[in-house]
């Protein structure tokens, strides 16, 4: 189940179930989403990413949707393995035709894959 | 090869010290960043470098300098640092310097492992 508090939000989840972690995003100028993972003493880690013109997008294993008239974006994760314990981080990312682009991390959520 | 290189790994300074963290990247990409991520809160926009040039500058305070000496190498100044300034320091780069690009691919910002920063 999913904890909030003073911590990170924590995804418990048995080995081989399916997990989905969710992410709000607030800024409606954002077209484009990733999807990263971290792990402890690791650098964010890119897992998948969606254009604010799609709706879902599929990779190994994970899925990402998009919904935008509610700012929702969640990752789904099939036959989550002890590997996948980690950190995971939605970004939201802003373009700026000169300047480049401007990403935004969510709060994000860590998820224990339980043997 | 989607590798992005930050040294030292590790960095133990006091508030009068002045030092450098460097982040490398061969992958011919035009856009590099530093981030500062705190414990258990995630990683923050502090610069973006775009084809060499700064190009957002997220009112990081005058105590860190950036700089890029060419298009595969940058480098974040450290000078009269404060203890809050202890942070994990990441780099990252991507294809893509300017706008969405229609390639998802050139979007993609790819991070070094950090530098543990500890301002005594």
């Amino acid at each position: 189940g999913e904890s909030v508090g003073l911590h990170l939000p924590t995804l418990s989840v048995q080995e081989g179930d399916n997990s989905i972690i969710n992410c709000a995003y607030s800024n409606s100028a954002s077209d484009y989403f990733i999807w990263y993972k971290q792990e402890s003493g690791k650098g964010p880690q890119f897992i998948i990413d969606i254009r604010s013109n799609m709706d879902k997008r599929q990779g190994q294993r994970v899925t990402v949707l998009l919904n935008k008239t509610v700012k929702h974006l969640s990752l789904q994760i099939a036959a989550t393995q002890p590997g996948d314990s980690a950190v995971y981080f939605c970004a939201e990312n802003v373009s700026f035709k000169a300047a480049g682009n401007k990403l935004t991390f969510g709060g994000g959520t860590r998820v224990l894959v339980k043997p | 090869d989607t590798e992005v290189t930050q040294t030292p790994k590790h960095l133990v300074m006091g508030m009068t010290n002045k030092k450098s963290l460097k982040c490398e990247q061969h992958m011919g990409h035009r856009a590099m960043y530093w981030y500062k991520q705190k414990a258990k809160k995630p990683p923050e926009l502090m610069f973006v470098y775009s084809y060499e040039k700064l190009s957002i500058n997220e009112s990081v305070p005058s105590r860190f300098s950036p700089e890029c000496p060419n298009s595969s190498l940058l480098n974040l100044h450290l000078h009269a640092l404060q203890p809050e300034d202890s942070a994990l320091y990441l780099c990252a780069s991507s294809q893509s310097g300017q706008g969405t690009s229609l390639t998802l691919a050139k979007n993609i910002q790819y991070f070094g492992a950090g530098t543990r920063l500890s301002v005594l």
